[in-house]
Order: C-alpha cells, then sequence, then structure tokens
C-alpha cells in the first residue's frame, strides 16, 4: 500500500462547478496537510495547509482532514478556467520529509 | 524578491553520462530539498540539506549525490544515467529544517532528457 494515494483523474468540470479533490494515507503519525497546484511545465505551489484534524477556508478553496479515517479533501467553489491544473496532497510528520501523492489532474471548461 | 532559482532548465543526456543541476534557495531559507519527478506522478523526495548538513535521503541509490554551498545553494549531481532518470526536478526551500510544517517553495524545475 502506498503511504499517500490520490485519484489521478483526469477531471473535467464546467466552469462554476465545485470540485472535490481527496487523498487517502496509511501513516497515523501524519500532522501536517498540504495541497499544492502545478499548472503545465512549472513547479508546485502551496495553496493550502492544515496542521491536524479540521477544516480550513481561504476563499474558493477549502481544505478538510479527518485524521481518524486517514482522509483529506480539497474542495474549490465557483470553478474557474484559471484553475485547470494538477493538484497535489502532501503530507509530513513533525520532522520528517513531505510525502506528495501522485496528483490530480483538473481542467475546466469555460 | 527572487524565488528559488534552477539551472539548467532544461537539459538532454545520453546514457552512461553525468550531470549537475543548481538550485539557489530564497533569500533567508537555510534549507534546501530536492525532489524527482516522473511525468505523471507526484514528487520523489531525494535529499534535504540543512546549513550544509545532509538532514535527509530517499530511496534513491548512490549514483544520486548532493551538496549545500555556504551561500545555501545547491547542487544535485546524478553518475552513470539510466533512462530511468529522465524527469523534472525539482528544488525547494524553506526557512528551516526540522520542525517545519511542510511549506515548500519550489523553483520551476530542471527538465532532464535521458537519451
Amino acid at each position: 500500500q502506498k503511504e499517500v494515494e490520490q485519484d489521478p483523474g483526469p477531471l473535467s468540470v464546467p466552469e462554476g462547478a465545485i470540485v472535490s479533490l481527496n487523498c487517502t494515507y496509511s501513516n497515523s503519525a501524519f500532522q501536517y496537510f498540504m495541497w499544492y497546484r502545478q499548472y503545465s511545465r512549472k513547479g508546485p505551489e502551496l495553496l493550502m495547509y492544515t496542521y491536524s484534524s479540521g477544516n480550513k477556508e481561504d476563499g474558493r478553496f477549502t481544505a478538510q482532514v479527518d485524521k481518524s479515517s486517514k482522509y483529506i479533501s480539497l474542495f474549490i467553489r465557483d470553478s474557474q478556467p484559471s484553475d485547470s491544473a494538477t493538484y497535489l496532497c502532501a503530507m509530513k510528520t513533525s520532522y520528517d520529509k513531505v510525502i506528495f501523492g501522485p496528483g490530480t489532474s483538473l481542467s475546466v471548461i469555460p | 524578491d527572487a524565488g528559488v532559482t534552477q539551472s539548467p532548465t532544461h537539459l538532454i543526456k545520453t546514457r552512461g553520462q553525468h550531470v549537475t543541476l543548481r538550485c539557489s534557495p530564497i533569500s533567508g531559507h537555510k534549507s534546501v530539498s530536492w525532489y524527482q519527478q516522473v511525468l505523471g506522478q507526484g514528487p520523489q523526495f531525494i535529499f534535504q540539506y540543512y546549513e550544509k548538513e545532509e538532514r535527509g535521503r530517499g530511496n534513491f541509490p548512490d549514483r544520486f549525490s548532493a551538496r549545500q554551498f555556504p551561500n545555501y545553494s545547491s547542487e544535485l549531481n546524478v553518475n552513470a544515467l539510466l533512462l530511468g532518470d529522465s524527469a523534472l526536478y525539482l528544488c525547494a526551500s524553506t526557512v528551516s529544517s526540522g520542525g517545519y510544517t511542510g511549506e515548500l517553495f519550489f523553483g520551476e524545475g530542471s527538465r532532464l532528457t535521458v537519451l
């Protein structure tokens, strides 16, 4: 079993739709949970980060962490064509390296 | 402020050759991490350096090596290149090493093609 699993997609939605992206993980020691966005041929950029369980909202983006289920989600409201990218979930323990999921490719169609 | 800069951006090598990739972190950042991203996959951790010392190493063969200089810039070296080394090599910087929250600041990457 991989440490972090993520549906690779591709996911295609119409503009304005609500997008749900998800990851599952196996290491219960993970405490920091992140979502990175990566545009084609660019480096990843941090979108959201959450410590431990709970929700965090930033504009159109909401990150949720459920440590009891080892499940994290990213919701994008009112999706825009500029949201078209690969979304990478990532997580880490307190003092260890960041582990990335394989990424979900998202296309928002105008 | 300048972000993380990497060079070269693209390069083509043949099997058996050696490659050196370079990275300059964000000013004030003392830790550099290297990741390998194969097409269609997430980044895989290779090395982390902090204050010129190796702080972590991923599951990569000894053909991969790295170092960090006094100005916190870093080099990643790969010897005896294989076709499977073709990937985007990403450098990321952070302010500190242990205990940080995972907020990595990535460069644009060096895209290596091995023929």
